[in-house]
């Protein structure tokens, strides 16, 4: 079945310093990636839509100079985390569309961040 | 608006015990889509059905069957003789009909579920 990969799934990371998570769909194309953001015991907040070849739309309150999304290739997209403070520890997941499909969607095994 | 409430934050049941997990939706949409996932303690979300609203069959796949009503807006979730590899947090979700697939997934805040030996 279709498979959505993460990468890494666990960073720790120093203040101030960016961290790039990648997702990539496996065995199909998306043109389309949806980036969540978890906190603890929490529910999914979608953060973004990444569109391949255009700019990302971001969720209202969400900081796109923050959180940079690019898209470039139809199996690739990547949130970076730029200037990273301890408020942006946190789980993240990736998740597509299988094009085609009756519509659910796919997710990645998500991407533990903490920033110390 | 769109919504979509699991009342139950936690439940706690004893191994073969049956459990059902509850969810209401708010839409004024007359096509849309209702899903559950399970995100068990390594974080990853794991898809278990997607049911159409002109679609009212209750669906049964082994131990698991949900029971979608219209009427009442529900779409609720039961685990038959439940095991303590059930254990995790089970999410439902609305999605409105959108031509093309940028649709948003309305989430619910998630149900706890410990199956204890």
């Amino acid at each position: 079945g279709a498979v959505v990969s993460q990468h890494p799934s666990r960073v720790i990371c120093k203040s101030g310093t960016s961290v790039k998570i990648e997702c990539r769909s496996l065995d199909f194309q998306a043109t389309t990636m949806f980036w969540y953001r978890q906190f603890p015991k929490k529910s999914l907040m979608l953060m973004a839509t990444s569109n391949e070849g255009s700019k990302a739309t971001y969720e209202q309150g969400v900081e796109k100079d923050k959180f940079l999304i690019n898209h470039a290739s139809l199996t690739l997209s990547t949130l970076t985390v730029t200037s990273a403070h301890p408020e942006d520890s946190s789980f993240y997941i990736c998740s597509a569309y299988y094009p085609g499909g009756p519509g659910e969607l796919f997710f990645g095994e998500g991407s533990r961040l903490t920033v110390l | 608006a769109q919504k979509v409430t699991q009342a139950q934050t936690e439940i706690s049941v004893v191994e073969k015990e049956d459990v059902t997990l509850d969810c209401v939706y708010e839409t004024r949409d007359t096509t849309y889509y209702l899903f559950w996932y399970k995100q068990p303690p390594s974080g990853e979300l794991v898809f278990l059905i997607r049911r159409n609203s002109f679609d009212e069959q209750n669906e049964i796949s082994g131990r698991y069957s949900w029971n979608f009503q219209k009427s009442t807006s529900s779409f609720n979730f039961t685990i038959t003789a439940s095991q303590v590899v059930d254990s995790a947090v089970y999410f439902c979700a609305l999605s409105a009909y959108n031509a093309g697939n940028n649709r948003k997934l309305i989430w619910g805040l998630g149900t706890s579920l410990a199956v204890n030996p």
